[in-house]
């Protein structure tokens, strides 16, 4: 059976503060790894991955894949505020599948 | 472009009663998803289109759902009767493409069924 698994389930820092957050997968016909943020209404792209080891970077938020240990981790340094949201890791091909988030609460 | 467009935002209907839920995807777009969102679940896929057919509506929950994509603009997801365990937001979401990746989402519709 298909399945994204998201850790931690919750996490709270403080302003500044470097975090990272967990996707591993198991899933058929693998063709991308996605990432979303959501604050209260609907999710809001962040990254899309395809490839093991190439670094996607915005700002003070960057990815990577491991296609070969099958997970991702999306990192965010010098947290602020605006941060505190769901992060949202969605895997497949035809279809996506959605893990049920990582909600981040970042305390000024 | 005005991105996907849902309908109604929100809805509190009472338990028994028919809801549909409408959604615009991008003009372009070939694939539509219907996701429903809760806080002990996350997003589920309910059902996908691609080109108006709909591909997979294993994720859909039974009988009571169900959806149509009439035309390359427009679909609705109906569930009739309505049940409070279907209380949730339902994203709309659509894509250009097989490989291109990303999912677009709609501002979500939230049900509240009393």
């Amino acid at each position: 059976e298909d399945k994204v698994v998201q850790s931690p389930l919750s996490l709270v820092v403080h302003e500044g503060d470097t975090v990272t957050l967990n996707c591993s997968y198991e899933v058929t016909n693998f063709r991308s790894l996605l990432w979303y943020k959501q604050e209260k209404k609907a999710p809001t792209f962040l990254f899309m991955l395809t490839s093991s080891g190439i670094e996607k970077k915005s700002g003070r938020l960057s990815s990577i894949l491991d296609k070969k240990e099958l997970f991702s981790i999306l990192n965010i340094t010098a947290t602020q505020t605006g941060d505190s949201a769901i992060y949202l890791c969605a895997v497949g091909g035809n279809q996506f599948y959605f893990g049920t988030g990582t909600s981040l609460t970042v305390i000024p | 472009d005005a991105g996907v467009i849902q309908s109604p935002r929100h809805e509190v209907t009472e338990m028994g009663q028919e809801v549909t839920l409408r959604c615009k995807p991008i003009s372009g777009h070939d694939y539509l998803f219907w996701y429903r969102q809760t806080m002990m679940r996350g997003l589920e896929l309910l059902i996908y289109f691609n080109n108006n057919v709909p591909i997979d509506d294993s994720g859909m929950p039974e009988d009571r759902f169900s959806a149509k994509m009439p035309n390359a603009s427009f679909s609705t997801l109906k569930i009739q009767p309505s049940e409070p365990r279907d209380s949730a937001v339902y994203f709309c979401a659509s894509r250009h493409g097989l490989n291109t990746g990303e999912l677009f989402f709609g501002e979500g519709s939230r049900l509240t069924v009393l």
